[in-house]
């Protein structure tokens, strides 16, 4: 089946810092790869839908400038957290979609830690 | 605004019996609907979905119901097992069950041997 797989699965890190999280599918070209993020006991609040080849469309109130997407290739998106602070720590997690109308698969996500 | 909500924070569920979740939408333009399972730490694993156009489908023990007239759908587990525990999450999109999803808040599942 569809596999999405998400890298690094945990990070630790100072305040200031930027984090790379990295989102594959594994075998299907993923045209579009979406990215959410999700508070403890809380839903999966979509941050931004990244398209290959061009800018992602980001959901309001997220900064785009804070969370740079790149997706450079039908098969991988990037979503950096630049300078990170205590604020956005949280669960991100990625998703894709197959072709053909098919649900979207998720990554196991990236718990995010900024001390 | 909330257009995808899940009321009931958890249910818990004797082994064997019967699980029903619950998931109400305000948005008609929603017309795929999906169900996720969630394990603590891991994204969300895929688990059934149902178009607009119908108002069934069944996968082993898994049946969602679709009432389109009261923006309302369900999951029914059947016999629930010790292993569905978990986070459920319904989700709703537009035109295309890959496109963008709008999750509700979830529902904890305890099953109980």
């Amino acid at each position: 089946g569809a596999v999405v797989s998400q890298h690094p699965s945990w990070v630790i890190c100072k305040s200031g810092t930027s984090v790379k999280i990295e989102c594959r599918s594994l075998d299907f070209q993923a045209t579009t790869m979406f990215w959410y993020r999700q508070f403890p006991k809380q839903s999966l609040m979509l941050m931004a839908t990244s398209n290959e080849g061009s800018k992602a469309t980001y959901e309001q109130g997220v900064e785009k400038d804070k969370f740079l997407i790149n997706h450079a290739s039908l098969t991988l998106s990037t979503l950096t957290v630049t300078s990170a602070h205590p604020e956005d720590s949280s669960f991100y997690i990625c998703s894709a979609s197959p072709p053909n109308n098919q649900p979207q698969h998720f990554g196991d996500g990236t718990r995010l830690s900024i001390l | 605004d909330q257009q995808v909500k899940q009321n009931s924070p958890s249910l818990s569920v004797q082994e064997g019996r019967i699980s029903i979740l619950n998931c109400d939408y305000t948005n008609s333009m929603f017309d795929y609907f999906l169900w996720y399972k969630k394990y603590p730490a891991e994204g969300p694993t895929f688990l059934i979905s149902i178009s607009s156009i119908k108002d069934k489908n069944e996968d082993g023990r898994f049946t969602v119901f679709l009432n389109k007239s009261a923006k309302h759908l369900s999951l029914h587990i059947v016999p629930s097992q010790p292993g569905d525990s978990a986070v459920y999450f319904c989700a709703a999109s537009i035109n295309n069950a890959g496109n963008m999803l709008t999750f509700g808040g979830g529902t904890r599942l305890m099953v109980k041997p």
